[in-house]
């Protein structure tokens, strides 16, 4: 399967644990961007990212987040000390290159919080 | 704020017949417009897009049109089939051929009924 790989797909955190997403891009592409998707509502941008370098995260809060893609390994969004609230899917998408469109999306982690 | 609307929640249509599906945007800067196709547990699947320099694209049985002064776009499905029954995001982004901060509708939840 040469898609976008995302695991886990489903990750269960007590409050104040920390979550670790992880996303492998499609073979070929160096981009690689992190959406949120609450229930009953749309994917919300989160974080843009190129190996080694964050682009754009200006949708990330401010404060427990952070992302990362380094030279070698996948792409890692991380949550610390988690509340209630971050419970919500999380999608990985990849594109070869930063005009490129569209984004090709994994199947997303479900992420919930005791 | 809502840059991106899709203001049906779900609409329900017999197979065989059109689903349309709309969405409005606010942004004048949005120059590419997408649709994605999810299925539930799934990631999103591009299905259709279209440049701000053209008013309608076409792809088998999935056209999108865009009507810049509306700033209004609509997919259009014809002839409906069950296996159509997903959530459709409308998506826009500026910057050319597309950019790294793509916005995403609500998504309307669309039912064929066999």
């Amino acid at each position: 399967n040469a898609g976008v790989m995302q695991n886990p797909r489903h990750l269960v955190r007590r409050r104040g644990q920390e979550a670790r997403l992880r996303c492998s891009p499609m073979k070929g592409h160096s981009h690689v961007y992190w959406y949120r998707q609450l229930p009953e509502e749309g994917l919300k941008f989160m974080v843009y990212l190129q190996k080694e370098n964050i682009i754009d995260e200006s949708g990330m809060p401010k404060e427990r987040f952070s992302a990362e893609f380094p030279k070698e390994g996948p792409s890692i969004l991380r949550i610390q000390q988690v509340v209630r609230g971050d419970s919500a899917a999380y999608f990985c998408a990849s594109s070869p290159g930063v005009q490129s469109q569209p984004q090709h999306f994994g199947d997303g982690t479900r992420l919930s919080i005791l | 704020d809502q840059q991106v609307k899709q203001n049906s929640p779900s609409l329900s249509v017999q197979e065989g017949r059109i689903s349309i599906l709309n969405c409005d945007y606010t942004n004048s800067m949005f120059d590419y417009f997408l649709w994605y196709k999810k299925y539930p547990a799934e990631g999103p699947t591009f299905l259709i897009s279209i440049s701000s320099i053209k008013d309608k694209n076409e792809d088998g049985r999935f056209t999108v049109f865009l009507n810049k002064s509306a700033k209004h776009l609509s997919l259009h499905i014809v002839p409906s089939q069950p296996g159509d029954s997903a959530v459709y995001f409308c998506a826009a982004s500026d910057g050319g051929t597309g950019g790294f901060k793509t916005i995403f509708g609500a998504g309307t939840r669309l039912f064929v009924k066999a």
